[in-house]
């Protein structure tokens, strides 16, 4: 199957800074890869869509200045929690389909990050 | 929003005894998905049923889908403690997935 390999896979900061986490699909390409977030015993709920060449597509209520999305390449997209809070603190997970697989509607995930803001 | 609520929100059975968890979903679907996530890790599909399909099979899983009442269930039979882990049903298309609530399936030994 696909790999998907997300990194850090655990990181902890300080109020006010910024932290990056990046989302690589290691044998296939992604055009598109999402970004979900997940908080304690609750399902993930979609942050963005992550579109290689373009800007990220936001969900309703997401803020895109705060959660910065770059999918610079076709196996890399990142995500930065900017000025990160407490309440950022959660689980963030990406996932990709494989390019001309859109529609066959099986999503690869990467392993998650952890992000606790002290 | 939440597509799918899944219940029970959480089950425990002893090992060898099969695990049966529901989704329900709102909208119309083309298919309908079942993820596994072990405790602080990512996703991993489990299995992909077609609005046209009313049940599947895969290894010791089973699947149904009943469109008329927009609901879904997931079997595992002969369960394992490995087996422990959150199964969440999604909807969606064009990959943009929604995820249900989950249940916590839990097998003791």
């Amino acid at each position: 199957g696909a790999v998907v390999s997300q990194h850090p896979s655990w990181v902890i900061c300080k109020s006010g800074t910024s932290v990056k986490i990046e989302c690589r699909s290691l044998d296939f390409q992604a055009t598109t890869m999402f970004w979900y977030r997940q908080f304690p015993k609750q399902s993930l709920m979609l942050m963005a869509t992550s579109n290689e060449g373009s800007k990220a597509t936001y969900e309703q209520g997401v803020e895109k200045d705060k959660f910065l999305i770059n999918h610079a390449s076709l196996t890399l997209s990142t995500l930065t929690v900017t000025s990160a809070h407490p309440e950022d603190s959660s689980f963030y997970i990406c996932s990709a389909p494989r390019d001309g697989q859109l529609n066959t509607g099986e999503l690869f995930f990467g392993e998650g990050s952890r992000l606790t803001v002290l | 929003s939440q597509q799918g609520e899944e219940d029970p929100q959480a089950l425990s059975i002893q090992e060898g005894e099969n695990a049966t968890m529901n989704c329900s979903y709102k909208t119309s679907i083309n298919n309908l998905q079942w993820y596994r996530q072990n405790s602080g890790r990512g996703l991993v599909h489990l299995i992909l049923i077609r609005s046209n399909e009313r049940e599947k099979h895969s290894g010791r899983l089973r699947v149904t889908l009943d469109t008329s009442k927009k609901s879904s269930s997931l079997l595992i039979t002969a369960s394992r403690a490995a087996d422990t882990a959150s199964y969440f049903c999604a909807t969606g298309g064009g990959n943009k997935l929604t995820f249900g609530t989950g249940t916590q399936l839990k097998v003791e030994l």
